[in-house]
């Protein structure tokens, strides 16, 4: 198994500009996270989708920032518009019955 | 609710020396716990859990013991190596696939 696939692995953007950072969860998973890591606020649950359904989305700082997951082996988180206050390194997790594998993360700079 | 509280770092040790890294949880009920570790520009990857009161998890000289009388899942190891420098990361779960608590990390250096 792969384990849990982001991309890209760097992101560098300019402020105001479109970002989408993908996820690929390990195959019969049913439950996905994105989490956001800075230096200032240590690790933060954004939201989490059990079986592609979005059930907690209180993390999301802002309305600027978007996740889906249309179907069982994918999700974007989006950020519209960028801020460089919204760089830090992104890890999506998925999970089945309580056993957390992490991603590689998505390291954001927004300049 | 429920939360998790490590000891602050950074930690810098000397190759051999004894490590504990201390970690306290609140919540209702019997959650499992767990010690994640994160090696640089990696994600977390799960060290080692415990699953009930009691219980020891241990991975890679690590142990962890859960201690249910005094709330706590301090991690130890007897002799560190330059290779376990990382931030490590206590969480709870509750074994449902629904979210993790994690604590706030605790970066750990070992000096040669």
């Amino acid at each position: 198994d792969a384990g849990v696939i982001q991309s890209p692995r760097h992101e560098v953007t300019e402020m105001g500009q479109e970002v989408t950072l993908r996820c690929k969860p390990i195959s019969g998973h049913n439950s996905l996270f994105w989490y956001r890591q800075t230096m200032m606020r240590g690790l933060e649950l954004l939201i989490y989708f059990n079986n592609n359904v979005p059930i907690d989305d209180s993390g999301m700082p802002e309305d600027r920032f978007s996740a889906k997951m249309p179907n069982a082996s994918f999700s974007t988180l989006k950020i519209q518009p960028s801020e460089p206050r919204d760089s830090a390194v992104y890890f999506c997790a998925s999970s089945l019955k309580g056993g957390y594998t992490f991603g590689s993360g998505t390291r954001l700079t927004v300049v | 609710g429920n939360s998790v509280t490590q000891m602050e770092g950074p930690v810098t040790l000397s190759e051999e020396a004894f490590l504990t890294i201390n970690c306290t949880y609140t919540a209702t009920g019997y959650p499992s716990l767990f010690w994640y570790v994160q090696y640089p520009g990696e994600g977390l990857q799960l060290l080692l859990k415990a699953t009930k009161a009691d219980d020891k998890g241990s991975n890679k000289g690590f142990e962890a013991t859960y201690r249910k009388e005094t709330t706590s899942f301090h991690l130890e190891k007897g002799s560190v190596q330059v290779s376990d420098s990382a931030v490590y990361f206590c969480a709870l779960n509750w074994n449902t696939g629904n979210q993790f608590y994690f604590g706030t990390g605790t970066s750990l250096t070992v000096i040669p």
